[in-house]
């Protein structure tokens, strides 16, 4: 079967680094994508990877590798808007997006 | 400015009854998806149209239809509405596969009572 593994949730505190992680087995790969989902609104796209690496963002980095199935998203120096869900979705071989149920992300000031 | 939208924003209905939910887009995008998302899952696709005229099956089909007639809209109907299609509905659009990200509408919150 195809799974999208995430946690579920996790706190940081406002001006620091956080990482979060995200495994994939699927059928095929096509590339990695990371949205963002405020609650209540729409997904809105982050960040795309189909090579192994880090692509930088400004605050925003997204790593992949794809030997190991993984990938991670890094948010340098925390906001409070950046408390939302983060949601992380695979391509597979047929071109359909494989979703991840996303992890809330909770920002103390 | 090129969007997305999507109507009603809620909507409260009864079982057994027909439903329609529309999706409206201006980026002259082939590609449109419809999804639910649902506490503790991930967004699982019910219907996708890669063009005018094409319709196909997603992982979550049973009890919906969508038809294109044109590039703008992609409607989905619930045939005899169930509890358990009580959700949060997005559609969203994208120029292509294989890398091109995708576009989504606010969502319509479905209750089905």
């Amino acid at each position: 079967g195809q799974n999208i593994d995430q946690p579920t949730e996790m706190t940081a505190t406002e001006g620091a680094i956080v990482q979060i992680n995200c495994t994939y087995q699927t059928s095929g790969f096509n590339g990695l994508f990371w949205y963002q989902q405020h609650a209540g609104e729409a997904p809105t796209f982050l960040s795309y990877n189909v090579l192994d690496g880090l692509e930088e963002k400004g605050r925003f980095s997204s790593f992949l590798s794809r030997s190991k199935g993984y990938s991670y998203l890094l948010l340098k120096e925390l906001q409070m808007k950046d408390s939302a869900s983060y949601l992380c979705a695979v391509e597979d071989s047929n071109y359909q997006l494989i979703w991840g149920a996303g992890t809330k992300l909770i920002i103390k000031p | 400015d090129a969007e997305i939208t999507q109507s009603p924003r809620h909507k409260i209905t009864e079982t057994g009854r027909q439903v329609t939910l529309a999706c409206h887009q201006t980026w002259n995008h082939n590609n449109m998806f419809w999804y639910r998302q649902d506490l503790g899952h991930g967004l699982r696709l019910i219907h996708y149209s890669y063009g005018v005229q094409d319709t196909n099956k997603g992982e979550v089909s049973d009890g919906y239809s969508v038809s294109r007639s044109n590039t703008e809209d992609l409607p989905l109907t619930l045939e005899s509405a169930a509890s358990s299609q009580t959700s949060v509905y997005f559609c969203a659009s994208s120029r292509g596969t294989g890398g091109h990200e995708q576009y989504f509408g606010p969502g319509t919150r479905l209750t089905v009572t």
